[in-house]
């Protein structure tokens, strides 16, 4: 079992919808959890950065942790076709290395 | 303030060679991480170097070396190059520890083995 899964997609939605992207894991020592979006030919860049549990917003993007059952989301409101991306989810947590998750491959459609 | 910087961007190279790859950390990052990206394996972690030692390392054969220098430059080499090799290679610098501390990427270097 990995210790991060994400589902890869594809994942197709028409502009305006929101998009929920999904991630668990098994590791209960993370807790550091960040989403990377990454474009076609391009390093990730980092969007959300959640310490524990809870939720961040910051403007269509909000994080939620779960730590209780391991789940991490990340929700995109009013999608636009510049959303097209890979999403990756992070974690982390003490001497650990970042662990990646497999990256969801979204495509917004106009 | 300047972000991940790699070099160089595109490289071709035949089975059996060696190559190098550079990376310069945001300034003030002393935390340099080395990934390999793949379409079938996604990001992939090779190693960690935080003020010049190595303090985590992924899953990757020893042809897979990396270091890094007293102004927190990084390089990574790979010997006896494989077709597998070829792959995005992206380094990430943090200003601590990479377990720790959110990773900025630099835009990676694409390496094509023939």
């Amino acid at each position: 079992q990995k210790e991060v899964e994400q589902d890869p997609g594809p994942l197709s939605v028409p502009e305006g919808a929101i998009v929920s992207l999904n991630c668990t894991y098994s590791n209960s020592a993370f807790q550091y959890f960040m989403w990377y979006r990454q474009y076609s030919r391009k390093g990730p860049e980092l969007l959300m950065y959640t310490y524990s549990s809870g939720n961040k917003e910051d403007g269509r993007f909000t994080a939620q942790v779960d730590k209780s059952s391991k789940y991490i989301s990340l929700f995109i409101r009013d999608s636009q076709p510049s959303d097209s991306a890979t999403y990756l989810c992070a974690m982390g947590g003490g001497a650990q290395k970042l662990v990646f998750g497999q990256g969801t491959r979204l495509t917004i459609n106009p | 303030k300047a972000g991940v910087t790699q070099t160089p961007r595109y490289l071709i190279k035949t089975r059996g060679q060696q190559v190098t790859l550079s990376c310069s950390p945001i300034s003030g990052h002393r935390s340099v991480s080395w990934y390999q990206q793949t379409p079938g394996q996604g990001l992939q972690f090779l190693f960690e170097y935080f003020s010049e030692t190595q303090r985590n390392k992924g899953n990757f054969p020893g042809r897979f070396s990396g270091r890094q220098f007293s102004n927190s430059r990084s390089e990574m080499n790979v010997s006896t190059l494989e077709l597998g090799d070829s792959a995005l290679y992206l380094c990430a610098s943090s200003a601590g520890p990479g377990g720790e501390d959110t990773q900025y990427f630099g835009p990676g270097t694409r390496l094509t083995v023939l």
